[in-house]
């Protein structure tokens, strides 16, 4: 149980188009999803908050007009990085909240911009 | 402040050699503490909750311990395929705020 799927596992894009990665909660309802960054051999970065049905909370210095999230219902986020540029590239990492606070991830997505 | 420390930054271990991960914690009320393992290019695999010092929980060769300042992740008699980074994270009672270390490299060595 407690399985999160991302899509794409990886991704290439031309600098200036926007990308979409999903974040699913395949077997349990997650009202809280969270988005996070990883840079090589670092630790994550918070993103943001996102709760179902409401609009996601951004930690400080993560731009919101350009990483657009969407938590339309309990098993779905999605976020998407408008106007993408080179120094987007990084890893990007899910996770929703179980029952019990903790926090299960999903495989990431690589995304570069060239 | 709410933090998260993690030690040592990276350790390699001779298969078969047990040893222990360091996680120490700073926060204002814990509700939990979790560790995660993570292999490269991929995302954290959660391994265990813990909620309140004296709790232990076993899986494998790992075992993880928590006291009121700080969480031990035991391994014993390692594997190579025990290689990986080990996160900590803690949660406060304060909301659904996180805080991750930055992690410990785990090397074992055949």
């Amino acid at each position: 149980g407690a399985v999160v799927s991302q899509h794409p596992s990886w991704v290439i894009c031309k600098s200036g188009t926007s990308v979409k990665i999903e974040c699913r909660s395949l077997d349990f309802q997650a009202t809280t999803m969270f988005w996070y960054r990883q840079f090589p051999k670092q630790s994550l970065m918070l993103m943001a908050t996102s709760n179902e049905g409401s609009k996601a909370t951004y930690e400080q210095g993560v731009e919101k007009d350009k990483f657009l999230i969407n938590h339309a219902s309990l098993t779905l986020s999605t976020l998407t990085v408008t106007s993408a540029h080179p120094e987007d590239s990084s890893f990007y990492i899910c996770s929703a909240l179980g029952g019990a606070y903790e926090q299960y991830f999903g495989p990431g997505t690589r995304l570069t911009v060239t | 402040e709410d933090q998260v420390t993690q030690s040592p930054e990276a350790l390699r271990l001779q298969e078969g050699e047990s040893s222990s991960l360091n996680c120490s914690y700073t926060v204002s009320g814990l509700r939990g503490l979790f560790w995660y393992r993570q292999d490269p290019g991929k995302g954290p695999e959660f391994l265990f909750t813990l909620y309140s010092a004296g709790e232990e929980k076993e899986k494998e060769r790992l075992k993880a311990t928590l006291t009121k300042k700080e969480s031990f992740l035991h391994i014993t008699a390692p594997k190579p395929e025990d290689s990986a980074t080990y996160l900590c994270a803690v949660q406060t009672n304060t909301g659904n705020q996180f805080y991750f270390g930055t992690g410990t490299s785990l090397t074992v060595i055949p």
